[in-house]
């Protein structure tokens, strides 16, 4: 089965503070994802990469950096956290993009930013 | 139903009742996923039905899809309390990954 794994778990931080919450799939996917979920909101897509050295913008990316090192690790960069990126973070990963893949999620970071 | 502007759907119903869930989505799509959520959990596939099948099924769950309408649903039959959990349609952004509905919170009491 699938294995996307998220540290840390829990983050706490304080407005203007860096954060850096890291993924890692051990599935050989090409494409990782990050999701950011709010009440209201539901799952809203931020970055997406197809492989190392590769990075696409998402839907809400703004105050968001990402970067994938290798084809196991995808890190989601906040330099200037604000309180409004209060949130629930989720990886995901899949071997192709399109209607017909599976994502498979970590069990996600909550990041509070006081 | 989930998606768009609607607040996130709320179902509370007792252990063994059957409950079905819906999802009208925006963009013209062949292909919908249902996922579901447990509490401190990330989402995780249940079902893919494609336009091509109308129904499919896989154990107690019921997935239906209609393009005409651009709408799905899902069904529990015999629902027991562990089926307790937002559950998701999603469709395909295609160079997006998967865009998600708002969801539909299903509380199941013993």
């Amino acid at each position: 089965e699938a294995a996307v794994t998220q540290s840390p778990r829990n983050k706490v931080t304080v407005t203007g503070g860096n954060v850096t919450l890291s993924c890692r799939q051990t599935n050989s996917h090409n494409y990782m994802y990050w999701y950011r979920q709010d009440t209201g909101h539901g799952l809203r897509l931020i970055h997406y990469s197809y492989g190392a050295g590769n990075l696409q913008i998402g839907d809400v990316p703004d105050g968001y950096k990402a970067t994938r090192t290798t084809q196991e690790d995808f890190f989601l960069l906040l330099e200037l956290a604000s309180p409004s990126q209060t949130s629930l973070y989720f990886c995901a990963s899949s071997a192709s993009t399109g209607r017909q893949n599976t994502l498979y999620f970590g069990a996600g970071t909550r990041l509070s930013v006081l | 139903s989930q998606w768009g502007e609607e607040n996130l759907q709320a179902l509370s119903i007792q252990e063994g009742e059957d409950v079905t869930m819906n999802c009208s989505y925006k963009t013209y799509t062949t292909v919908v996923q249902w996922y579901r959520q447990k509490s401190g959990k990330g989402p995780a596939q249940l079902i893919l039905i494609r336009s091509n099948e109308r129904e499919k099924r896989s154990g107690r769950l019921r997935a239906t899809l209609d393009t005409s309408s651009q709408s799905s649903s899902l069904s529990i039959t015999g629902t027991l309390a562990t089926d307790t959990a937002v559950y998701f349609c999603a469709t395909d952004n295609y160079a997006q990954g998967l865009t998600f509905g708002l969801g539909t919170r299903v509380s199941v009491f013993p």
